[in-house]
């Protein structure tokens, strides 16, 4: 049971996009439309931002929108603002009644 | 809303068991459709899913940890716990409870952090 595979870092100037990648396997990522992805500010418990690959909470702005191809997962942040600098974590269902998540991505706006 | 808080000491000598609860607020542990979950995360690392119960009892743990682990629930109190026994310095971190569907953990504890040490 492997995490699955996030970029280190990611950046970009208010306003523009930011797309964050995570990779798995056809056994987790791609099997299931089970993806989420987290958001933690330093010194807080993370919070869901996306769920089942493209379902967003309620409260959760529409600038942040999942998607996934195959075994790849990604989330993108449209509209970047200052509160979006964050780590940012995946997680997806593997298939074994267990969960992975990503290794994590650090945004920062520039 | 669902608010959680876990709870449990602080600091636990190596090859003990570490104990946490999670309080439940907001709603009733045994109703709904909820898993309540265990993760955690080391110093300056990333979350590691420990494992999770539903409100039937029944269990899932993550492999590794799997012959170390339980978890319970307690629906009279409202509480579930993570019970990690024989633990070593590579335990230390902060752990979460958190609850949600099948997929997520939607409700989210501040966290808690363990240090074991002697």
């Amino acid at each position: 049971q492997s995490a699955l595979t996030q970029p280190p870092s990611a950046s970009g100037s208010p306003g523009q996009s930011v797309t964050i990648s995570c990779t798995g396997t056809s056994s987790d990522v791609g099997g299931y439309n089970l993806v989420s992805w987290y958001q933690q500010h330093p010194g807080k418990a993370p919070k869901l931002m996306i769920y089942e690959v493209t379902q967003r909470p309620s409260g959760v702005p529409d600038r942040f929108s999942g998607s996934k191809s195959g075994n790849t997962a990604s989330l993108t942040v449209s509209g970047l603002q200052a509160e979006d600098e964050a780590d940012y974590y995946c997680s997806s269902y593997d298939g074994s009644n267990n969960f992975v998540f990503g290794s994590g991505t650090k945004v920062t706006v520039l | 809303q669902v608010q959680l808080q876990e709870s449990g000491p602080g600091l636990v000598k190596p090859s003990q068991t570490l104990s946490l609860t999670c309080t439940v607020s907001g709603d009733s542990i045994s109703s709904g459709s909820y898993y309540w979950s265990w993760i955690r995360q080391p110093a300056g690392k990333g979350l590691e899913w420990i494992g999770r119960i539903y409100t039937s009892g029944s269990t899932d743990y993550t492999p590794s940890l799997k012959s170390r682990v339980t978890i319970s629930i307690d629906t009279s109190k409202n509480q579930f716990s993570l019970k990690l026994s024989s633990v070593t310095a590579a335990d230390t971190a902060v752990y979460y409870c958190a609850s949600g569907y099948s997929g997520y953990a939607k409700y989210w504890g501040q966290g808690t952090l363990v240090t074991v040490s002697s």
